[in-house]
């Protein structure tokens, strides 16, 4: 059974750095893209960001509103998904989900986590 | 960014009766691979999104057949062809074929029964 179980969520002051894990299972986790999506409280779906797998280089792309704050990477010997946090915004808040896949697979964002509450005050 | 609009944004049904949810986009979703990267997910309160159908028509597996999704284009529409308790929720469309910049979302639509 395919799992995503995201953690490291929390009360961060603005200016400060968070990062959250996505740990995978049930799949071979170095064949697929991952994702991050968020959802601010009471509003929809946007997108984080995105990391190819090793077989497409690894790289990365990322949400403007995002890009130069966020990076996302990748542990393939342990499964787990990375989203690193700087120069975190009030407006960062929001429930964070990991997703597999993405760009142009055949089946993009077909799992998706519980999610991570992270919560930007002072 | 790829515009998605959605409507109606609420949607109150009688269970038993069919429900209907239009997304359109701002351009073509057709990519050059000549697959379009149009998605429907269901929220329900309380719960992660869950995807119901990908690329335009293909449902997922253990979703109800009285899902169904269809359209080309820009023109896009979710289906349910008797709602029943359990579909209440936020249902959004989401395009993956133009990124870089962005994937998008409709604004997303809320379904309550009636």
């Amino acid at each position: 059974e395919v799992q995503l179980v995201e953690s490291g969520g929390g009360l961060v002051q603005p200016g400060r750095s968070l990062r959250l894990s996505c740990t995978a299972s049930g799949f071979t986790f170095g064949d697929y893209a991952m994702s991050w999506f968020r959802q601010a409280p009471g509003k929809g779906l946007e997108w984080v960001g995105f990391i190819r797998s090793k077989a497409y280089g690894g790289t990365t792309e990322y949400a403007a509103s995002v890009k130069g704050r966020f990076t996302i990477s990748r542990d393939d010997s342990k499964s787990i998904a990375y989203l690193q946090m700087n120069s975190l915004k009030t407006e960062d808040t929001a429930v964070y989900y990991c997703t597999r896949g993405g760009g142009y697979d055949d089946s993009p964002f077909d799992y998706w986590g519980q999610g991570t509450l992270v919560t930007v005050s002072s | 960014d790829v515009v998605m609009t959605q409507s109606p944004l609420s949607l109150p049904v009688t269970l038993g009766q069919p429900a209907s949810i239009s997304c359109r986009s701002s351009q073509s979703l057709v990519y050059s691979d000549g697959n379009t990267y149009l998605n429907w997910f269901q929220q329900r309160p309380g719960q992660s999104p869950r995807r119901l159908i990908y690329k335009v028509s293909n449902r997922d597996s253990g979703v109800p057949d009285r899902f169904s999704g269809s359209g080309s284009g820009t023109d896009f529409t979710l289906k349910i062809s008797r709602v029943e308790a359990e579909d209440v929720g936020v249902y959004y469309c989401m395009q993956g074929t133009h990124w870089p910049p962005s994937i998008t979302f409709g604004q997303g639509t809320r379904l309550e029964i009636k």
